[in-house]
This record gives C-alpha cells, structure tokens and sequence, in this order.
C-alpha cells in the first residue's frame, strides 16, 4: 500500500534555528496537509496545500510558518526562528480529492525538539 | 460544525468485540462519519467512513441509525496491537482540515 514518507523521524534544534520538514506525499494524491501533535495533547491541524497554493490554514500557522512543494514529489514545512513550544510530532498528510471529510493518509511523523 | 462525543478509555480483553460509540447530535445533512486509528508516536490512520446504515472493511464495521445522530465503531475479536486511540470525526470540519478531538484510548490486555 501506498504511505507517506516523512524525514527526519527526529529533529533536534536550537532555539532561534530554522528547521526543515520533508514529506514524499502519496504519488498520485493532489492536496497535501500538514499537522502537529504536542505531546499528550490533541493532533491539531496546521495548513492544507493545493495546485501550489495554501488552501486553508489554522490560527497555529503564523508568519513563522512556511510550506513548499519544491518539486514533483517533496512537500516541506518550514520552521523559522524555532521557540521551545514548536516541539512537537509534525504528521504530513495527503488525499487524492479534496471534498470535506476525505480520508487522508497519514506519516509517522517528525519529532522535532527545541533545545 | 458537529460537534462529537466519544469515552475517554475503554478496556477489553484480546478475542472480545469492542464497540465505541460517539455521539454526534447536530450532524448536517452532508456530513459522512469517520473513524480514525492512531498507535503510540504513529500519525493516525483511517479506517473506516460512512454516511449511513452499515459499512464494512477488512478492519472494522461502522453502524449508523436512522437519525444519524450517533455512529458505533466495531472492532471484532481485538487483539493486543489493538491498543490506540480511536477518533470520531464528522462533517466537513471547516473545509478539507480535519478536527481532532481527544479521542478514545482502547486498552486491551490478554
């Protein structure tokens, strides 16, 4: 079965760092998401990418935040000037349509601890 | 946007069925049911949708009565690698982001 690919499984930075996530999404899937797991709290959604665009995005994705598909296969989160409550499990995601309520296919995530 | 409530915790013993049920009072007339499966330090995974009646997969079955105001994830004879947290997740969750709540953690034990 098809997954979503994320790297790292484990991040380690310095507060005031830039950090990188990576995501290979599922091949033939269009619209690609981002979300974030504080540990013990609940996943909370983060932005939503489609055609190169931002299609919605939560309070959580401030200016800090960045996201990018470079080429045909990677899309990336970008963290600027990480603080200490950045850390946190990131989960990539993607669908094939994008109507509400599409199943999405989850990684296992990144775990990114600020230092 | 439908608002869902599901128990905290369950507890079962490997070879039982579990049946987790959420509440989902105001669901809109679009709004399809989904149940997601999330393992320790894993992104969630889905398992399961359904707009009504019943629907069946490999994993599990999703009972939905008439007033759709409630669904029942059923998950046949657990065994210990069932353990995760499930969650309830209904309508269109403010476009195509979806809305997590706290979920309910199943523990099975043998």
């Amino acid at each position: 079965e098809p997954e979503v690919t994320q790297t790292p499984s484990h991040q380690v930075t310095q507060m005031g760092q830039e950090v990188i996530l990576r995501c290979v999404p599922i091949s033939n899937h269009l619209y690609f998401y981002w979300y974030r797991q504080i540990l013990g709290q609940k996943v909370e959604f983060l932005v939503s990418f489609y055609n190169n665009e931002i299609s919605e995005k939560s309070e959580i994705f401030d200016d800090q935040f960045s996201v990018e598909r470079p080429d045909g296969s990677n899309f990336t989160l970008k963290i600027r000037s990480t603080k200490l409550e950045d850390s946190a499990m990131y989960f990539c995601a993607s669908s094939d349509y994008g109507f509400p309520g599409q199943p999405q296919h989850f990684g296992d995530g990144t775990r990114l601890s600020i230092l | 946007l439908a608002k869902t409530t599901q128990p905290i915790s369950m507890d079962s013993y490997e070879g039982q069925e579990v049946n987790i049920t959420c509440s989902h009072n105001n669901i809109a007339t679009n709004d399809y049911i989904t149940w997601y499966q999330q393992f320790p330090s894993q992104g969630p995974r889905f398992i399961i949708q359904g707009y009504k009646t019943k629907v069946t997969n490999e994993v599990a079955s999703l009972f939905i009565p008439a007033d759709r105001k409630s669904s029942t994830l059923s998950l046949p004879r657990v065994s210990l690698s069932d353990t995760a947290v499930y969650y309830c997740l209904v309508g269109d969750q403010a476009g195509t982001a979806l809305i997590f709540g706290k979920g309910t953690t199943l523990s099975v034990s043998s």
